[in-house]
C-alpha cells in the first residue's frame, strides 16, 4: 500500500525557515518524481514544485511564488523527500501535501497518491 | 502560465442526478488533464487522468472527456459520498496549475 507521511509543519514567524519531510513507503520511491502541493485555509490547490528521479538528474521545478525561497530535495536511501522553506511569508501559510507522481509517458506526469498533509502557520 | 477555469464554481444537486463539471484551459493542453476529488479535511484523491482514463478503484459512474481546450467530468448518478470539491489539473507545462474548484453540495 502506498503511504506518504508529511511532518515538520508548525508555527513560524514571517521571515523564518521550516523544513518539511515526506516519508514514503509501499512503492519504489527512487523510481518516481515527487511533488509538493499546498492549500491555504479555505482556498484551492496550488502546486509548489517537483523533484525528478535519478535518471532525470534529480532536477527540480518550482512555482514562481516560491522560487528562490523554497528548495526541494530527496534522499532515496531514506525513501524521503524534503521541502526547505526560507524567508517565509504570511501567504505561505497552508497545508502542504506530498504527492507521488506517475509518469507513463503517454499520459503525462500527474499526482496519483497524496499524503495527509502538514499544516504550516506563518504568523508573528 | 496556463489558467484553468472550472464551471460552475458551486453546484447543488440531488441524489441520483447526473452532473457535469467543465474545465477550460487558457491554451491547448492535449489530454494532459487530471481530475481530483477532495472531501472536507482530507487530501485530494485522483479520479481521472489523461482526460478520460479512470483511476483504478474509482467507481464507473465517474467519467471524463475532452481534449485541447475543453474538458468535462461527469458523475452519472450522484451518491451521498460524491458530495465534495472537484479540481482539474493540467500537467502539460510548468507551472502545473489547478482549476479553482467546484463545490458539489446536496440540494
Amino acid at each position: 500500500e502506498v503511504q506518504l507521511v508529511e511532518s515538520g509543519g508548525g508555527l513560524v514567524q514571517p521571515g523564518g525557515s521550516l523544513r518539511l519531510s515526506c516519508a514514503a513507503s509501499g512503492f519504489t520511491f527512487s523510481d518516481h518524481y515527487m511533488d509538493w502541493v499546498r492549500q491555504a485555509p479555505g482556498k484551492g490547490l496550488e502546486w509548489v514544485g517537483r523533484i525528478r528521479n535519478k535518471p532525470s538528474s534529480y532536477t527540480t521545478e518550482y512555482a514562481a511564488s516560491v522560487k528562490g525561497r523554497f528548495t526541494i530535495s530527496r534522499d532515496d536511501s531514506k525513501n524521503s523527500m524534503y521541502l526547505q522553506m526560507n524567508s517565509l511569508k504570511t501567504e505561505d501559510a497552508a497545508v502542504y501535501y506530498c504527492t507521488r507522481v506517475r509518469d507513463t509517458g503517454w499520459s503525462g506526469a500527474y499526482s496519483d497518491y497524496w499524503g495527509q498533509g502538514t499544516l504550516v502557520t506563518v504568523s508573528s | 502560465d496556463i489558467q484553468l477555469t472550472q464551471s460552475p464554481s458551486f453546484l447543488s444537486a440531488s441524489l441520483a442526478d447526473r452532473v457535469t463539471i467543465t474545465c477550460r484551459p487558457s491554451q491547448g493542453i492535449s489530454s494532459y488533464l487530471a481530475w481530483y476529488q477532495q472531501k472536507q479535511g482530507k487530501a485530494p484523491k485522483l479520479l481521472i487522468y489523461a482526460a478520460s482514463t479512470l483511476q483504478s478503484g474509482v467507481p464507473s459512474r465517474f467519467s471524463g472527456s475532452g481534449s485541447g481546450t475543453e474538458f468535462t467530468l461527469t458523475i452519472s448518478s450522484l451518491q451521498p459520498e460524491d458530495f465534495a470539491t472537484y479540481y482539474c489539473q493540467q500537467h502539460y507545462s510548468y507551472p502545473i496549475t489547478f482549476g479553482q474548484g467546484t463545490r458539489l453540495e446536496i440540494k
